[in-house]
């Protein structure tokens, strides 16, 4: 079964420490694996995904097969950062996607 | 300017009804989803569509329906609302040209009383 988890409901770091958003999926095949954002007042965006090998406002996501893990990065966290994060992963067919609790950030000034 | 709408932003509504959720995108997109999501939990996929004429049930099953008549108009009916009913619902359209990301309304928060 296709699945993602995020352990983390709720995620308090102060401005300037790094932060880690854990995301473990569950797929048999070869995972297309995505974060998404959303602000406060704001809609659900697209962050990143992990076939662009990006990084987006200084975050960055690696892919781990061996630990089936997608975890969210940032080495030194901003006010602005505050947000609800989605680890969401794309099934079989392309046309579904398996999205993950969500893990609401504060950063603490 | 190119953008996903939904009307109406908040709904409550009695017992029995018939409601319709309206969701449309000025970007030119095939693929258009409906995705609900309770407090705390994950939005979950409940309708698809890869274009005019064609549409798709979710993993979660849901008592809605859904038509798409014209690409830019995917709107999503409940004909006898209930109290279970109660979410929020997300609207989204996707590009295949960017693996799918999926462009997100701003939801519709419905209540059934």
């Amino acid at each position: 079964a296709q699945r993602v988890t995020q352990p983390e409901k709720l995620l308090s770091v102060f401005k300037g420490a790094p932060v880690e958003l854990k995301c473990n999926y569950s797929y048999s095949g070869s995972p297309e694996l995505f974060w998404y954002v959303q602000y406060s007042r704001q809609r659900l965006q697209l962050l990143l995904r992990h076939i662009s090998r990006e990084s987006i406002k200084g975050f960055t996501a690696d892919l781990n097969k061996g630990e089936t893990s997608f975890h969210l990065k940032k080495p030194f966290a901003q006010e602005e950062d505050s947000a609800m994060y989605y680890c969401a992963l794309r099934g079989d067919t392309g046309n579904q996607f398996y999205f993950g609790t969500g893990t609401s950030l504060t950063v603490i000034p | 300017e190119a953008d996903i709408y939904q009307t109406p932003r908040y709904l409550v509504i009695g017992t029995g009804k018939k409601i319709t959720l309206e969701c449309s995108q000025t970007m030119g997109h095939d693929k258009m989803y409906w995705y609900q999501q309770d407090p705390g939990m994950e939005l979950h996929l409940i309708h698809y569509s890869y274009g005019v004429n064609s549409t798709e049930k979710g993993d979660l099953s849901s008592e809605s329906t859904v038509s798409r008549i014209r690409t830019e108009h995917f709107p999503l009916t409940l004909e006898s609302a209930r109290p279970s009913h109660t979410s929020q619902y997300l609207c989204a359209s996707s590009d295949p040209g960017t693996y799918d990301e999926q462009y997100f309304g701003p939801g519709t928060r419905l209540t059934v009383t």
